[in-house]
């Protein structure tokens, strides 16, 4: 079935600073490609998602490219705030056709002012 | 506007007690999941069901049980609850749709917080 790796945290983090959260992935096909954001004491909700190779997707100032070529979907920021303080999820279906997806293991970014 | 909820939020219990966690969406989504998320082991699904009757075993359902009598509620039962239990369980619902309008997106609960002591 389909993967993904994210890079381990915490990302510690100034105000304004730029920030990059990687993530690679492992897949047959061209699926879905999602961040999710997990906020203190709170569910999952999506963040932002791309559909198809170069797509980029956006929210709240985060972007994220479908990169085919590096396999990759990785999360940036020009300049975060201490709100952005959350654990960022990188997902995609579990195997094509699927609605089942799979999940990173998080990335925890904190924000200090 | 349209929500998923869950009850409780906490509950303790003992081990042996059986246990039921609530799941309520108004999405009128015919998808629903229930996942439970550890330090260290990230979210990890329990059970799934793509429909009313519908039900299926995830990765680690031993120890769990389902049912789906309606397309709104998807309860989660620990029938003798173990102190490996413990664990913080998501509620998470999506579309069954195909083709273009296919969406993938899961919408979740706020959570509840099981400890068995």
């Amino acid at each position: 079935g389909n993967s993904v790796t994210q890079m381990e945290g915490p990302v510690t983090l100034s105000e304004e600073a730029f920030l990059t959260i990687n993530c690679t992935y492992t897949a047959t096909g061209y699926p879905s490609l999602f961040w999710y954001v997990q906020y203190p004491g709170e569910g999952l909700q999506l963040l932002l998602k791309a559909t198809k190779a170069d797509d980029k997707g956006s929210n709240k100032g985060f972007e994220a490219t479908y990169r085919k070529e590096t396999t990759s979907f990785h999360l940036e920021k020009g300049s975060v705030q201490v709100s952005d303080s959350a654990v960022y999820f990188c997902a995609l279906p579990l195997s094509g056709g699927s609605y089942i997806p799979t999940f990173g293991r998080g990335t925890s970014l904190i924000v200090h002012p | 506007d349209a929500e998923i909820t869950q009850s409780p939020r906490h509950k303790i219990t003992e081990t042996g007690r059986q246990v039921t966690l609530a799941c309520h969406q108004t999405w009128n989504h015919n998808n629903m999941f229930w996942y439970r998320q550890d330090l260290g082991h990230g979210l990890r699904l329990i059970h799934y069901s793509y429909g009313v009757q519908d039900t299926n075993k995830g990765e680690v359902s031993d120890g769990y049980s389902v049912s789906r009598s309606n397309t709104e509620d998807l309860p989660l039962t620990l029938e003798s609850a173990a102190s490996s239990q413990t664990s913080v369980y998501f509620c998470a619902s999506s579309e069954l749709t195909s083709g273009n309008l296919r969406t993938d997106t899961q919408y979740f609960g706020p959570g509840t917080r099981l400890t068995v002591l």
